[in-house]
């Protein structure tokens, strides 16, 4: 069954620091991968995504994410870390009916 | 702008009340899907739709019922509530365009449900 991992529930970094989101998943075929960022009270906002081609895939607000299908991960990273990145980050497999599988997020709190 | 709308954002109810959870997206999207999700827990799909009068169960299964009667309307109903539905439901679509079978999930801001 496909499924999806984040063994990080909580992490604080401080501001300017790197950050590195773990993410391990499990599907049969070749994945879809997803990163979605939600900010307290909003909705879900796609970070990237990764189909096919380059393993390291550009997303918004200076996020990037690499697909490792050795590993079975897709971490997802940013150089320098922002106040305002302090989110609920979660990670998602696509399922070929269109459906997501999504992992149990990591919590991100951004220290000054 | 298109956009998709949920309303209320929040809902404090007393148990065995009907209550609907309204959701609406003006991008012409043909798929829409429920989550519900629980505070540290992933989300769960508890209903999709891929078109007008279709309707299907999530891998979650809920006691809630759906319609699409409109394209751009999906909402959620529970006939009784209970303190067992309190959670949080969120909306998404997504279209069917280009040849990818998978096309990104637009998801609104969420309604917070408490059954007391």
């Amino acid at each position: 069954a496909q499924s999806v991992t984040q063994p990080d529930i909580h992490i604080t970094v401080s501001e300017g620091a790197s950050l590195e989101l773990r993410c391990n998943y499990s599907y049969g075929a070749t994945p879809y991968l997803f990163w979605y960022v939600q900010s307290p009270g909003q909705g879900l906002q796609l970070l990237l995504k990764y189909f096919s081609g380059d393993t390291l895939v550009q997303g918004i607000k200076g996020f990037e994410a690499e697909f490792k299908r050795s590993q079975s991960s897709f971490n997802l990273r940013k150089p320098s870390v922002h106040w305002s990145d302090a989110a609920e980050y979660f990670c998602a497999v696509g399922h070929r009916t269109n459906k997501l599988i999504f992992g149990t997020g990591t919590l991100l709190a951004v220290q000054p | 702008e298109a956009d998709i709308y949920q309303t209320p954002r929040y809902l404090v109810i007393g148990t065995g009340k009907k209550i609907t959870l309204e959701c609406s997206q003006t991008m012409g999207h043909d798929k829409m899907y429920w989550y519900q999700q629980d505070p540290g827990m992933e989300l769960h799909l508890i209903h999709y739709s891929y078109g007008v009068n279709s309707t299907e169960k999530g891998d979650l299964s809920s006691e809630s019922t759906v319609s699409r009667i409109r394209t751009e309307h999906f909402p959620l109903t529970l006939e009784s509530a209970r303190p067992s539905h309190t959670s949080q439901y969120l909306c998404a679509s997504s279209g069917s365009a280009g040849r990818e079978w998978y096309n990104e999930q637009f998801f609104g801001p969420g309604t917070r449900l408490t059954v007391l």
